[in-house]
């Protein structure tokens, strides 16, 4: 199993410029999520969806931040403008709804440096 | 969800067992109790879950007791690769939000 893909690993960019972040999940899992990580406010949940749909945004930031998931395999997470308080690692994470707890499978994350 | 508190960091030898608590006094009756583990530069990754009394597998033991407000992550035998930060949740049994506290920063020494 690959495991969570994320791209790109490293992206540098210009303040007001668009970024996309993208995601392929484990296969057959069907929930995805959105964190992002600094070392001021630590590992925060931006979004999360569960079967396609998502079910809980009250983490993304504001109107600059967006997320889809136009099918079971493929996420973006788009930041647009880009300001450099967006500076972050962000992580997709996914998992199998079942009983109990689910456990959270981690892509390596994209590290976004806004200048 | 129910907080966690549990210690800022910690150090310890190598060889050494090492005991995280985590004090999640609200802890709901449908809450599990999970533990990730993250390196510098990767994402987290699942430890172990538990609900209750003890809880066992290949990388590390959790022990809750019968009034679930506290939970002891036991890692045997640290080695240097066991330097990382460890988060303890309290998951809603049934539902996919999670929070992640400060975790704590296990630092082994050799």
């Amino acid at each position: 199993d690959a495991g969570v893909i994320q791209s790109p690993r490293h992206e540098v960019t210009e303040m007001g410029q668009e970024v996309t972040l993208r995601c392929k999940p484990i296969s057959g899992h069907n929930s995805l999520f959105w964190y992002r990580q600094t070392m001021m406010r630590g590992l925060e949940l931006l979004i999360y969806f569960n079967n396609n749909v998502p079910i809980d945004d009250s983490g993304m930031p504001e109107d600059r931040f967006s997320a889809k998931m136009p099918n079971a395999s493929f996420s973006t997470l788009k930041i647009q403008p880009s300001e450099p308080r967006d500076s972050a690692v962000y992580f997709c994470a996914s998992s199998l709804t079942g009983t109990g707890g689910y456990e959270q499978y981690f892509g390596p994350g994209t590290r976004l440096t806004v200048t | 969800l129910a907080k966690t508190t549990q210690p800022i960091s910690m150090d310890s030898y190598e060889g050494q067992e090492v005991n995280i608590t985590c004090s999640h006094n609200n802890i709901a009756t449908n809450d599990y109790i999970t533990w990730y583990q993250q390196f510098p530069s990767q994402g987290p990754r699942f430890i172990i879950q538990g609900y209750k009394t003890k809880v066992t597998n290949e990388v590390a033991s959790l022990f809750i007791p019968a009034d679930r407000k506290s939970s002891t992550l036991s890692l045997p035998r640290v080695s240097l690769s066991d330097t990382a930060v460890y988060y303890c949740l309290a998951q809603v049994g049934g539902y996919q939000k999670v929070t992640f506290g400060t975790g704590t920063k296990l630092q082994v020494i050799p």
